[in-house]
C-alpha cells in the first residue's frame, strides 16, 4: 500500500518570504502523480500544483514550485513571497490508477 | 462555476437517524468518490464509483452505503449515524485512471445529535 509522510505538522512564515513544505511517499510503482492541494479554514479543498511522476522538470504555478526527487520519493513545495491568503491546510497527495492517497496534513500559517 | 456541487453544505441530524448526503457534478467525470475528513485530518476515502461499479474502501463501516444514479450525481446514505460519524463530507470527481486530479466539492458537514 501506497503511504504519504508530511513529517511538519504545523510551518510558520512570514509575509513575503518563502517556505517549504516536506512531503515524502512510498511506492513500488514508477508511473504516478502527485499533487498539492490546499484547504483553507471551512473552504473547499483546492489543487495547488500537480506532478507526473514521469517528467524530471519540477512543476511550477507562480509562486509556487516544487523539488521533486524520484529517486529519494520526496516531493517538496516550495511558496515563494508567501501571502496572508495562502494560509491554510496544505496535504501532499499520491494519485496511483483512481485511488489518491493524503499525506496528514501540513498547516501553514502566515504572519504579518 | 462550481463544477463539483455537495448539497446541504451543513446537516444535522439525530442519532440513530438516516442521512443522505448528495453531490452532483458538471464535468461528466467517470468517477466519484466520497471522502470522510474529520477535524485537523487528512480526507479518508470511503468509496469511489467508476462510471456504475462501485468499490468500496475494506474499512468503511456498514453504515455506510451510496448510490450513483447517473453520472452526474451520487449520494451518500448513512443508515443510523453515530457520534462518531460527525465529519465533513468531501465529493470527488476524476476522468478516470490515471487522468487528470480531482476536483473537490465545497463537502458536507455533518452534526450529529
Amino acid at each position: 500500500a501506497q503511504t504519504v509522510t508530511q513529517s511538519q505538522p504545523e510551518m510558520s512564515v512570514q509575509e513575503a518570504e518563502t517556505v517549504t513544505l516536506s512531503c515524502t511517499y512510498d511506492t513500488s510503482e514508477s508511473d504516478y502523480y502527485l499533487f498539492w492541494y490546499k484547504q483553507p479554514p471551512s473552504r473547499q479543498m483546492i489543487l495547488v500544483i500537480r506532478q507526473e511522476a514521469y517528467k524530471q522538470q519540477n512543476a511550477t504555478e507562480n509562486r509556487f514550485s516544487v523539488n521533486f526527487q524520484k529517486a529519494a520519493k520526496s516531493f517538496s513545495l516550495k511558496i515563494s513571497d508567501s501571502q496572508l491568503g495562502d494560509a491554510a491546510m496544505y496535504f501532499c497527495a499520491y494519485k496511483q490508477g483512481n485511488m489518491l492517497t493524503f499525506g496528514g496534513g501540513t498547516r501553514l500559517m502566515v504572519k504579518p | 462555476d462550481a463544477m463539483v456541487i455537495q448539497n446541504p453544505r451543513y446537516q444535522v441530524t439525530q442519532f440513530g437517524k438516516p442521512v443522505t448526503l448528495s453531490c452532483s457534478q458538471t464535468l461528466n467525470h467517470n468517477v466519484m468518490y466520497w471522502y470522510q475528513q474529520k477535524s485537523s485530518q487528512a480526507p479518508k476515502l470511503l468509496f469511489h464509483y467508476y462510471d456504475k461499479d462501485f468499490n468500496n474502501e475494506a474499512d468503511t463501516p456498514d453504515n455506510f452505503q451510496s448510490r450513483r444514479p447517473n453520472t452526474s450525481f451520487c449520494f451518500l446514505d448513512i443508515r443510523s449515524p453515530g457520534l462518531g460519524d460527525a465529519a465533513m463530507y468531501l465529493c470527488a470527481t476524476s476522468r478516470g485512471v490515471g487522468q487528470g486530479p480531482q476536483h473537490f466539492g465545497d463537502g458536507t458537514r455533518l452534526s450529529i445529535l
